[in-house]
C-alpha cells in the first residue's frame, strides 16, 4: 500500500507566491525524497532528506522532516510558471524501495 | 549521458498478447524499479532489484515478470496483457537507496 500521502491533492497560486505541500507516511523511514513531475514525463528528483535531519534546502526549495508525526513539507519560494507540474513524496523504510504518495498538481499562474 | 532509457514510448497491445518492455541504465546502478503510475493513484511498485540475479515483487506485481542477468538491463514481461494493465510504466534506477533516476515512460494500451 502506499506510504505517502500529499496535501493538498491541487494547488493554485499566482507567480511570485510561496508554495507549500505536505506530506504524511505510515511507518519509519530511513529517508523521504520529492520529485517532480512534468505532465506525464518522467519523475526528476528534487532533495532528499534523511531520517536524522529536520531541515534541508536546495535552492528555491525547503523541506522539513518531523518524524515524530511522521510528516514532511516542501516549501517553493518566489514561484514561477514552470514549476508547474506534479510534486511526490516518496519514503524509504527498510530495505524496499521508494514507496510514493498520490502527489500534488501545482499550478502557477503567470 | 543516456540515463535510463525506456523501451518502446507507446504500445498498443490487444488482450491475451505478450510483451517485454526494456530499461537499460549506463550509471553502474545496483538497484532497478519498475512502477506503474495510473491516473489518481501516484506510483505503484511492480517489481524491484538489488543486483544481477535478485529480483523482487512489489505492490502490484499480479501478470508481470522480471530477470535481471546483468547490471544495465531490467526487462518487464507482461505474460498475457489484460485491459487493468493499461498504464504508464516507469523504470528507475538509484545508488542504494539514495536518489532515484527515471526513465521517460512507455505509455501502455490493453485493447
Amino acid at each position: 500500500s502506499q506510504q505517502g500521502e500529499e496535501d493538498p491533492q491541487a494547488l493554485s497560486i499566482q507567480e511570485g507566491e510561496n508554495a507549500t505541500m505536505n506530506c504524511s507516511y505510515k511507518t519509519s523511514i530511513n529517508n523521504l525524497q520529492w520529485y517532480r513531475q512534468n505532465s506525464g514525463r518522467g519523475l526528476v528528483h528534487l532533495i532528499l532528506i534523511r531520517s536524522n535531519e529536520r531541515e534541508k534546502h536546495s535552492g528555491r526549495l525547503r523541506v522539513t522532516l518531523d518524524t515524530s508525526k511522521k510528516s514532511s513539507s516542501l516549501l517553493i519560494t518566489a514561484s514561477r510558471a514552470a514549476d508547474t507540474a506534479s510534486y511526490f513524496c516518496a519514503t524509504v523504510s527498510g530495505n524496499t524501495p521508494l514507496v510514493f504518495g498520490k502527489g500534488t498538481r501545482l499550478s502557477v499562474i503567470a | 549521458n543516456a540515463g535510463v532509457t525506456q523501451t518502446p514510448k507507446f504500445q498498443v497491445l490487444k488482450t491475451g498478447q505478450s510483451m517485454t518492455l526494456q530499461c537499460a541504465q549506463d550509471m553502474n546502478h545496483e538497484y532497478m524499479s519498475w512502477y506503474r503510475q495510473d491516473p489518481g493513484m501516484g506510483l505503484r511498485l511492480i517489481h524491484y532489484s538489488v543486483g544481477a540475479g535478485i529480483t523482487d515483487q512489489g505492490e502490484v506485481p499480479n501478470g508481470y515478470n522480471v530477470s535481471r542477468s546483468t547490471t544495465e538491463d531490467f526487462p518487464l514481461r507482461l505474460l498475457s496483457a489484460a485491459p487493468s494493465q493499461t498504464s504508464v510504466y516507469f523504470c528507475a534506477s538509484s545508488y542504494s537507496y539514495g536518489e532515484a533516476f527515471f526513465g521517460q515512460g512507455t505509455r501502455l494500451t490493453v485493447v
